[in-house]
């Protein structure tokens, strides 16, 4: 049971360059997140989908956009990357209810120089 | 708007000793109350989940509490260990219920 799935681990960008960063949960869960950590901040939502083909703005929407084509999968795209999204991402799923945990991925550290 | 406070920021103490998180949040109108441990460059670990109906949840060597009315919740670590430190970060849904609020997290040290 993998749970989530974040990949890549690690990348580094130039600044105006554009990447994919892919989110996989074998969980069935509904909801999917992307959040993003750093220093001082916290863990700030970015975007979040409740079913597949659906998705909507959290916090910090600015400079992203995602895509909930599966329900497995959450795709979260920087098109023009800038040195303000260095950061650590992570992407969360959870089931629908009250009675529910969220469960994070192991995180992507991106560096955009 | 959900806001989730945890002091101390940072806490060190010796290995053996009991100790306690705090974590306070704004609204208390939540359907549940998630602990997570975080180990430096790693990601997050859900430790505890306690439901809005719920006082209380333990797995072994911690314990959870959670009032409500007051806005509180509380982690205690028994017998802490050195492999206890990390960072330990609170989180409730906000007040639509479709994502998590975090706190800044309260880093723990535990010298041998």
């Amino acid at each position: 049971n993998a749970g989530v799935t974040q990949t890549p681990k690690f990348r580094v960008l130039k600044t105006g360059q554009s990447m994919t960063l892919l989110c996989a949960q074998d969980m069935n869960h509904e909801y999917m997140y992307w959040y993003r950590q750093d220093p001082g901040m916290g863990l700030r939502l970015i975007h979040y989908s409740v079913g597949e083909g659906t998705t909507a703005k959290g916090e910090v929407p600015d400079g992203y956009n995602v895509s909930r084509l599966k329900k497995q999968n959450f795709l979260l795209g920087l098109e023009s990357a800038a040195p303000s999204q260095t950061s650590v991402y992570f992407c969360a799923s959870r089931s629908t209810g009250t009675n529910y945990g969220y469960t994070f991925g192991s995180g992507t550290r991106l560096t955009v120089v | 708007k959900q806001e989730v406070t945890q002091i101390p920021a940072a806490l060190s103490v010796p290995e053996g000793e009991n100790l306690v998180l705090n974590c306070s949040f704004t609204d208390s109108a939540i359907y549940n109350l998630q602990w997570f441990r975080q180990d430096p460059g790693k990601g997050l670990t859900s430790l505890l989940l306690i439901q809005s109906s719920q006082r209380e949840q333990t797995s072994g060597r911690l314990n959870a509490s959670l009032d409500k009315s007051s806005g509180r919740s509380t982690l205690y670590i028994a017998a802490s260990q050195p492999g206890d430190s990390a960072t330990y970060l609170c989180a409730l849904p906000d007040q639509a219920g479709t994502a998590l609020i975090f706190g800044k997290g309260t880093t723990l040290s535990v010298s041998s």
